[in-house]
């Protein structure tokens, strides 16, 4: 079983400063997403990382796939209150079945004001 | 807009009892899945469906089971429920051919208590 381990399980950070979250694994994987998920809804894609090395910006997010597609990074540079949400990586394998990914555990972020 | 729903946002049943989870998607998606959430384990994938009446385990399938029968429409069945089956539950969907950069879509989850 793929594993994928996220790092650190909870943020509370003020606006205006930056962050990092960390998503590894010794497993290899084809792709990995990250979602983000807001109270009483479902997780919503961000962005997907394909190849190696990859770095992708969404606004002031900032996503890179690591050079052996074994870990990933999400940083966030000035963060604000609508930042707060639970943060998932997902991994899909070469080894793994259809459509299946593999979650971390997630990343709680609070922003306060 | 695509769209996944799930029947219920928040559900209370009794150990003992049998449970159905309804989800339907309205995008034509042959791949279905259930998820439960529970805090510091992250989503965990219960069973997936790739057609109709097909199935296949996740890696936490005790205690569940899954019925198929129409392309929009994945039932999670919680045969005698426990309390340890209290969680949160997530639909998801996506297309056949999965492409790396394709997502799976979520509903809104269900919240479910078992007492």
């Amino acid at each position: 079983t793929q594993l994928l381990e996220q790092s650190p399980q909870f943020l509370s950070i003020q606006e205006g400063e930056n962050l990092t979250v960390y998503c590894n694994s010794s497993s290899v994987f084809s792709s990995l997403q990250w979602y983000r998920q807001e109270p009483g809804e479902g997780p919503v894609l961000l962005v997907t990382v394909v190849t190696g090395g990859e770095v992708k910006k969404l606004k002031r997010l900032t996503f890179q796939f690591g050079d052996a597609r074994k870990d990933s990074s999400l940083h966030i540079t000035a963060a604000q209150p609508g930042d707060t949400g639970l943060y998932l990586c997902a991994g899909k394998g070469k080894e793994t079945s259809g459509s299946r990914l593999t979650f971390g555990e997630g990343t709680q972020l609070t922003v306060n004001p | 807009d695509v769209k996944v729903t799930q029947s219920s946002r928040y559900l209370v049943k009794r150990t003992g009892e049998k449970v159905f989870l309804e989800c339907v998607q309205d995008m034509d998606h042959e791949n279905m899945f259930w998820y439960r959430q529970d805090p510091g384990l992250g989503l965990r994938l219960i069973y997936f469906s790739y057609d109709v009446k097909m199935k296949e385990k996740g890696d936490i399938p005790e205690g569940y089971s899954v019925s198929r029968e129409k392309k929009e429409r994945f039932s999670l069945i919680l045969e005698s429920a426990s309390t340890n089956q209290t969680s949160m539950y997530l639909c998801a969907s996506s297309p056949r051919q999965f492409s790396r950069n394709q997502p799976q879509h979520f509903g809104d989850g269900t919240r479910l208590s078992i007492l």
